[in-house]
């Protein structure tokens, strides 16, 4: 059973970084999958940050691919995500997520998430 | 295109059926999976592909597709089905993004 489990501060003053860590257990990060990371504002719905694969390919949401960087530490078995120049409406929880992506047939979904972390922007 | 359309809300009697869609170019080319996620709790995965149940998720939750549009059906919903939905997919255009419907509220009454 693959669990994921998100770290990283709550509290991230305006202008400055969002760090957060999301460690694997079960399973190695180095298997055939993608790794998420996903977010909901309060009150609102998912949205999809971006994916890393073990070999470092990355694929980002255009609206905040400006902003960030996921790497992944395969030593620590586990993945990263940086968001940088946040304001208040990067205020979320932030989930992570192992995606599974095939083409054929063509099938894209998160099969195991992490409980998720609040991550407030506010000074 | 990057845009999945779902109803924002949907209403259901206990032990009634109900479907909840989703709209969008990429579900041409990629199949739907759906989420159930309830208040304070992370998203669970309940449908994917063709019509594919993980392990655990009841055989009331069924998936279906036609063209732009993909379907999850509850047949008999329970009140502990009362939850938030998400459809999610890959997008089509060859730009590698993920993509989530805007969600659909569904009470059981």
């Amino acid at each position: 059973q693959v669990q994921l489990q998100e770290s990283g501060p709550g509290l991230v003053k305006p202008s400055g970084t969002l760090s957060l860590t999301c460690a694997v257990s079960g399973g190695s990060i180095s298997s055939s999958n993608w790794w998420s990371w996903v977010r909901q504002p309060p009150g609102k719905g998912l949205e999809w940050i971006g994916e890393i694969y073990h070999s470092g390919s990355t694929n980002y949401n255009p609206s905040l691919k400006s902003r960030v960087t996921i790497s992944v530490d395969k030593s620590k078995n586990q993945f990263s995500l940086k968001l940088s120049s946040v304001t208040a409406a990067d205020t979320a929880v932030y989930y992570c997520a192992r995606s599974l992506w095939f083409r054929d047939p063509p099938l894209y979904y998160f099969d195991y998430w992490g409980q998720g972390t609040l991550v407030t922007v506010s000074s | 295109s990057s845009e999945l359309t779902q109803d924002p809300a949907v209403s259901v009697a206990l032990g009634q059926t109900v479907r909840i869609t989703c709209q969008g170019d990429s579900l041409r080319s990629y199949y739907a999976s759906w989420y159930q996620q309830k208040p304070g709790q992370a998203p669970v995965l309940v449908i994917y592909g063709k019509n594919n149940r993980p392990s655990g998720i009841p055989d009331r939750f069924s998936g279906s597709s036609s063209g732009n549009t993909a379907s999850l059906t509850i047949t008999g919903a329970q009140a502990e089905d009362e939850a938030d939905y998400y459809c999610n997919s890959r997008d089509s255009s060859g730009n590698h993004l993920g993509v989530f419907g805007g969600g659909t509220k569904l009470t059981v009454l």
